[in-house]
C-alpha cells in the first residue's frame, strides 16, 4: 500500500531555531501534499496544501513566512518552521495524495513531534 | 460552515463489547467520509471511507460504518473490542479527497 514517510520523527531545539520536516511518499507519486499541526488532544488542523512545483495555499490564520513550505518534487514536500517558539511546540502531521487517483483517500505520516524550549 | 462532529469525547468499554463511535457531518452535499485511527504519537491509518454506493462500508481491523443520509451520520462499530483497538478515533469528511476536516476525536479505553 501507499507509504508516506516523515522525517524527523521528534524534534527538540531552543527557542529561535529554525526546523525542517520532510514528508516523502515512498512508493507513489503525489502531486499534492498536506500539511496538519495537532495539539495535544486535538484534532488535526489543515494548515497548508503544497502543490509539486507551485506555491502552497495555506489555510487562513496560517503564517506563511512562518510556516515554509517546498514541493521541488513528486515524492517530498518540507516544512521548515522559521525562528521557532516555544509556542509552535506541536505535533505535524502531513499526508499526500496519489497521483492522479481523484478517489484515493490521503494516507498520513507518523508525525513529528516538535518542542521548542 | 463545513463541520464534523464527534459528539463522544472519550469512550470505554470492555474488551469483548460491541463499540459504536459517532459521527455526523455539515456539509451542503453528501461529502465523501473517513474513519482514521491514531495509536499515541502516531500518525494515522486509515480504517474505512465511503464515496457512493452502498451505504455499510466495511474496513479493517473488523471495522465498519453505516451512512445514513438522513441523519447525516456515519457512525463507526465494531461488533467485539479488542484491548489493541485502544487508541484516538477520527471522522473526516471532505468534498473531493484533498481538503480534509476532521472531528475533535474519541479517545477508546478498553478495559479487560
Amino acid at each position: 500500500g501507499a507509504v508516506v514517510s516523515q522525517h524527523p520523527s521528534r524534534v527538540i531545539c531552543k527557542s529561535g531555531t529554525s526546523v525542517k520536516i520532510e514528508c516523502r511518499s515512498l512508493d507513489f507519486q503525489a502531486t499534492t501534499m498536506f500539511w496538519y499541526r495537532q495539539f495535544p488532544k486535538q484534532s488535526l488542523m489543515l494548515m497548508a496544501t503544497s502543490n509539486e512545483g507551485s506555491k502552497a495555499t495555506y489555510e487562513q490564520g496560517v503564517e506563511k513566512d512562518k510556516f515554509l513550505i517546498n514541493h521541488a518534487s513528486l515524492t517530498l514536500s518540507t516544512l521548515t518552521v522559521t525562528s521557532a517558539h516555544p509556542e509552535d511546540s506541536s505535533f505535524y502531521i502531513c499526508s499526500a495524495n496519489l497521483r492522479g487517483d481523484g478517489n484515493q483517500p490521503q494516507h498520513f505520516g507518523d508525525g513529528t513531534r516538535l518542542s521548542i524550549l | 460552515a463545513q463541520s464534523v462532529t464527534q459528539p463522544d469525547i472519550h469512550i470505554t468499554v470492555s474488551e469483548g463489547a460491541s463499540l459504536e463511535l459517532r459521527c455526523n457531518y455539515s456539509y451542503g452535499a453528501t461529502p465523501y467520509l473517513f474513519w482514521y485511527v491514531q495509536s499515541p504519537g502516531q500518525g494515522l491509518q486509515l480504517l474505512l471511507k465511503y464515496f457512493s454506493g452502498d451505504t455499510l462500508v466495511q474496513g479493517i481491523k473488523g471495522f465498519e460504518a453505516e451512512f445514513k443520509r438522513s441523519q447525516s451520520s456515519f457512525n463507526l462499530r465494531k461488533p467485539s473490542v479488542h484491548w489493541s483497538d485502544a487508541a484516538e478515533y477520527f471522522c473526516a469528511a471532505a468534498r473531493n479527497t484533498d481538503k480534509l476536516i476532521f472531528g475533535t476525536g474519541t479517545r477508546l479505553q478498553v478495559f479487560p
